[in-house]
This record gives structure tokens, sequence and C-alpha cells, in this order.
């Protein structure tokens, strides 16, 4: 398997454009994951799903974020519209359940102008 | 607010030396800990666990320690390689929550 993937790698865009950030997970995995990394906070989970269904949101910071999983091998995390301050690196990553190791993608770097 | 804390930024230590990264958390609920290692412009890849019936876990150059009554955790690696310059984050798993890392430098 070729692990998690994401895509973009890296974004830049301007204040108030609409991100997409995308995430295949590894297959068989039920549990999906996305986090974002800042200097401040560390990594923070955003929102998690089990077979596609979102479980715990409550780390998403405000409207402006959104998260989808339409089915077990493609999930979206959407920001509109970006701010400066969303400007980090977001992680997605799967796991088999909810307290096994998960496996992480490589990330996505935005940044937001 | 941070249900798990890495209160050290930073590490420096000399190679052959040992390592010991430490973590505090606030939520007895955490019933398991993960500690993971992130190398620059990848993501973070999993090292050891610990579940919170026992105190130590062992998997090569890596022990992690757990004090149920000082809500703490520590990671030890012994001897330190150079390949261990990484970021550590060390998780609490209940409602899952991640430090913000500590980085470490090993310095031949």
């Amino acid at each position: 398997d070729a692990g998690v993937i994401q895509s973009p790698r890296h974004e830049v865009t301007e204040m108030g454009q609409e991100v997409t950030l995308r995430c295949k997970p590894i297959s068989g995995h039920d549990y999906l994951f996305w986090y974002r990394q800042t200097m401040m906070r560390g990594l923070e989970l955003l929102i998690y799903f089990n077979n596609n269904v979102p479980i715990d949101d409550s780390g998403m910071p405000e409207d402006r974020f959104s998260a989808k999983m339409p089915n077990a091998s493609f999930s979206t995390l959407k920001i509109q519209p970006s701010e400066p301050r969303d400007s980090a690196v977001y992680f997605c990553a799967s796991s088999l359940s909810y307290r096994d190791e998960q496996f992480f993608g490589p990330g996505t770097r935005l940044t937001v102008l | 607010d941070q249900q798990v804390k890495q209160n050290s930024p930073s590490l420096s230590v000399q190679e052959g030396r040992i390592s010991i990264l430490n973590c505090d958390y606030t939520n007895s609920m955490f019933d398991y800990f993960l500690w993971y290692k992130k190398y620059p412009a990848e993501g973070p890849t999993f090292l050891i666990s610990i579940s919170s019936i026992k105190d130590k876990n062992e998997d090569g150059r890596f022990t992690v320690f757990l004090n149920k009554s000082a809500k703490h955790l520590s990671l030890h690696i012994v001897p330190s390689q150079p390949g261990d310059s990484a970021v550590y984050f060390c998780a609490g798993a209940y409602k899952l929550s991640f430090g913000a890392g500590t980085t470490v430098t090993v310095r031949a």
C-alpha cells in the first residue's frame, strides 16, 4: 500500500479564497483523522471519521472549516473563506481502530496571503 | 485547553547518551498513550505506546514510563543516535490529544 496520500502538498492562496485539501486513507482503515500543526499549538485534532461518519468535530475551529468523507477511500477538508491565520500544515491520518497507531500522510502546507 | 503538555520545546544530547523526553497530562480519562516521531517535511510516524494499566513499555532503544499518580510519562532513548534527531510528540487517547512536541537534536 502506498500509505496515506494527501494533495496538494503545498497550497498558496489569497485571503477569502476557498481551499480544499484531499486525503486518501490506507485501504481497510476504518478511522480517518484530520490534524493541523502550528508552532504555537502543535498538533491539533480537527475532526475524525469512523466508517465515513464524522464522530467528533469539536476541534474544527470555525464554521469556515468543513470536512466530508463521501466514501471509504476519500476525504476532503475545506476552508471557505480562508484567512491568513489558517496558514499551517494539515495532516490526514488513518488507523484500524481509534487507539491503534495512526498512519499519517505527508501533510499539506497551506499558506494564506 | 491543552490536555497534554510537553514543557521542553527542545533537547540537545550527545550521541550515545540518553535522551529523556517528558510529557504531562491533565485528563485522568486517558487510558492509552502514544509517542510519535516526526522528521521535517514528513508526517509523524508511530514510535511506541503504553496502556494505562502498565507503568513501562520497552521496544529496543525506546522505553516509555508512565506514572499515573503524577500524570506524567517519559520517553527514554538509549543510546541516542544522530537519526533520532526529530520532533517527538506524545499523545493521550480517550479523546485524542497531542502535545506541542519536543525537538531532539543528537550531536555527533
